[in-house]
């Protein structure tokens, strides 16, 4: 079936360094890729998403790259700020009546 | 728009009790789901709805029920809660191009 992997956390970044969270998927066919984020005492909220191999989506100034070939949508920020500080999570979704498969989140923490 | 709301937004309830969770959207999305959340593992899946009228069972569907009798709502139903279902649950809906809408959550302890 469907999964995703996430990088582990938590992540702990100083105010302005670069972030990088990890995401892998195994699923047939072509699933459409998104991240959500989760701010505390939240619902998810959509961060940015890609529906085909080398799209790049982007959002609030995170950007995740679609690989087919390495089966990877990988999440990055150049510089995080103290308002980043959330869970974030990566998803897929292809169309499987209309169902889609979460990685288990990965926290991250900016300290200022 | 009010997006995807949820109520009630904290319940606690002691064993044996039952209630009904509300989810209310007001996008027209076809597809709308309920999940659990609980610390180390995920969202898991409970049930889902493709359509007005239609419930499918997600991963974790035991000890719920679930009606889409209006195409805006979908009620997530617990006939005798047990200590087990203490957690956060949320409700989202679905674009046609696979985006997710969640709602703020309700945050349920079974004492």
């Amino acid at each position: 079936g469907d999964s995703v992997t996430q990088m582990e956390g938590p992540v702990t970044l100083s105010e302005e360094a670069c972030l990088t969270i990890n995401c892998t998927y195994t699923a047939t066919g072509y699933p459409s890729l998104f991240w959500y984020v989760q701010y505390p005492g939240e619902g998810l909220q959509l961060l940015l998403k890609a529906t085909k191999a080398d799209d790049k989506g982007s959002n609030k100034g995170f950007e995740a790259t679609y690989r087919k070939e390495t089966t990877s949508f990988h999440l990055e920020k150049g510089s995080v700020q103290v308002s980043d500080s959330a869970v974030y999570f990566c998803a897929l979704s292809r169309g499987n009546a209309g169902k889609s498969t979460f990685g288990d989140g990965t926290t991250l923490t900016v300290k200022p | 728009n009010a997006g995807v709301t949820q109520t009630p937004k904290f319940r606690v309830l002691k064993t044996g009790q039952s209630m009904t969770l509300l989810c209310a959207q007001d996008m027209n999305h076809e597809y709308m789901y309920w999940y659990r959340q609980d610390p180390g593992m995920g969202l898991r899946l409970i049930h889902y709805s493709v359509g007005e009228g239609t419930t499918a069972k997600g991963e974790v569907p035991d000890g719920y029920n679930v009606s889409r009798l209006k195409k805006q709502n979908f009620l997530l139903g617990l006939e005798s809660a047990a200590p087990s279902q203490t957690s956060v649950y949320f409700c989202a809906s679905r674009t046609t191009t696979f985006e997710q809408y969640f709602g703020p959550g309700t945050r349920l302890t079974v004492t």
